[in-house]
């Protein structure tokens, strides 16, 4: 499968606890998004990377949450400290760096918080 | 910002009936429009995307119009099938931005 990989699927934690999410986009895609999905909302975007840079981090990124991407290849997304309000689908994709590309999917993380 | 908005929230058809959703979007400089279809415990799939010099894009029984001067784009499905039941959502990005901005999404559900 040369598709987007996330791990894991799903996570559980309790509320206080950090949690790590790991995304491995594309071989050839050099940029790579990070969006978050709640229940009936389309995805919205969190940050994205140009190899490793990353170049744009939106508003709903908190002090709370930080984006990786030490090698230009796969990427980390941590959250610290998670709240109940973090509970989302936590989605990966990544698209060639030319102009109006599309951005190919993974099946995302799940973050549930007890 | 861009601001993404779509219709209808739900749409139910019959097996070979058409289904049209449409998006509204508010940037002008938005350039590039792509449409996803999410199954569930799935992430979004790609399934047509029009770019801002091309009026109509068409690949078998999907269709995509454009009309950048009212900022409108909308997705034709035909001959639906069961199978075409999912979420589908509309995006718009600009040339240079990273990010895409989505609608709220879509519920087709394809009566047999």
């Amino acid at each position: 499968d040369t598709g987007v990989s996330q791990n894991p699927r799903h996570k559980i934690t309790k509320r206080g606890q950090n949690v790590t999410f790991r995304c491995d986009p594309i071989s050839e895609h050099n940029r790579l998004y990070w969006y978050r999905q709640t229940l009936g909302q389309g995805p919205e975007f969190l940050t994205y990377f140009q190899n490793e840079a990353q170049l744009e981090k939106s508003r709903l990124l908190s002090d709370r949450f930080s984006a990786e991407r030490p090698k230009g290849s796969f990427s980390t997304l941590e959250i610290q400290r998670t709240e109940q309000g973090d509970s989302a689908m936590y989605l990966c994709a990544s698209s060639l760096e030319l102009s109006n590309q599309p951005q190919h999917f993974g099946d995302g993380t799940r973050l549930s918080i007890l | 910002g861009e601001n993404v908005e779509q219709h209808p929230s739900t749409l139910s058809v019959q097996e070979g009936d058409s289904a049209v959703i449409k998006c509204t979007y508010s940037d002008s400089a938005s350039n590039y429009f792509p449409w996803y279809k999410q199954e569930l415990g799935k992430g979004p799939q790609l399934i047509i995307d029009i770019r801002s010099n091309v009026g109509e894009k068409k690949d078998q029984r999907i269709a995509v119009t454009l009309n950048k001067t009212a900022k409108h784009f909308s997705l034709h499905i035909t001959e639906t099938q069961p199978e075409d039941s999912a979420v589908y959502f509309c995006a718009a990005s600009e040339t240079n931005a990273g990010k895409s901005t989505f609608g709220d999404g879509t519920t087709l559900t394809v009566k047999p």
